[in-house]
């Protein structure tokens, strides 16, 4: 079955500087990758996501890059800001997938120090 | 719209107890999940139910069961809990559109201690 990991764990920034994290997956027919962000105590929720057809999406200050043929894709936020501050998972499913279920990556706890 | 919505908030229960999660949606989503959250593990599968009618089995389905008792509710039952189902549990809901995959939302999870 598909694999997910993803790193680093941890990752400590100060304000206005970029942030990366990268994710590899090992299905090669996964399609959808879809990145969330969990603040403390709260719900995971979509910040981006990214379909096999496109390599690159930029929304704002975010942006995801996907490679198909390494089998990685990466979460870029620029001029980082202390609300930015949360858990990033990054995730991936293919089309064979019934429901849409989803492989989670462990998970990257970001701190923006002001 | 209140999305997804789970009870209870917080559980402590003795092991061996048996209890059931009940998580709501009212986004008329075909798909509904139910993951448990552990620190350093992210987020992993337990069950998921494709439509009304069907269930399967996730990554770590071992010790739980579930029900699709309709299209709005999916619930999740530990019938002994055992400490190591202490977690933080999440169902989510999507509507996957035939092949194409969709946003997954999730309810506001349940911290569940087993002692």
């Amino acid at each position: 079955g598909e694999n997910v990991e993803q790193h680093p764990s941890t990752l400590s920034v100060q304000e206005g500087d970029s942030a990366v994290i990268k994710c590899t997956y090992s299905d090669s027919a996964s399609n959808y990758f879809p990145w969330y962000k969990q603040e403390l105590g709260k719900r995971p929720q979509l910040i981006i996501d990214i379909r096999s057809n496109v390599g690159e999406k930029k929304d704002q200050r975010i942006a995801v890059t996907l490679n198909k043929t390494a089998k990685h894709f990466s979460l870029h936020i620029t001029e980082t800001q202390p609300e930015d501050s949360a858990v990033y998972f990054c995730a991936a499913t293919s089309v064979y997938n019934q429901g849409g279920k989803l492989i989670f990556g462990q998970g990257t706890e970001l701190s923006v120090k002001p | 719209n209140a999305g997804v919505t789970q009870t209870p908030k917080f559980q402590v229960l003795k092991t061996g107890q048996s209890m059931t999660l009940q998580c709501a949606q009212d986004m008329n989503h075909n798909s509904m999940y139910w993951y448990r959250q552990d620190p350093g593990m992210g987020l992993r599968l337990i069950y998921y139910s494709a439509s009304e009618g069907t269930t399967d089995k996730g990554e770590v389905p071992n010790g739980y069961n579930v029900s699709r008792l309709n299209k709005r509710e999916f619930s999740l039952r530990l019938e002994s809990a055992a400490p190591s189902q202490t977690s933080v549990y999440f169902c989510a809901s999507s509507e996957p559109a035939g092949l194409i995959t969709d946003t997954q939302y999730f309810g506001p999870g349940t911290r569940l201690t087993v002692l």
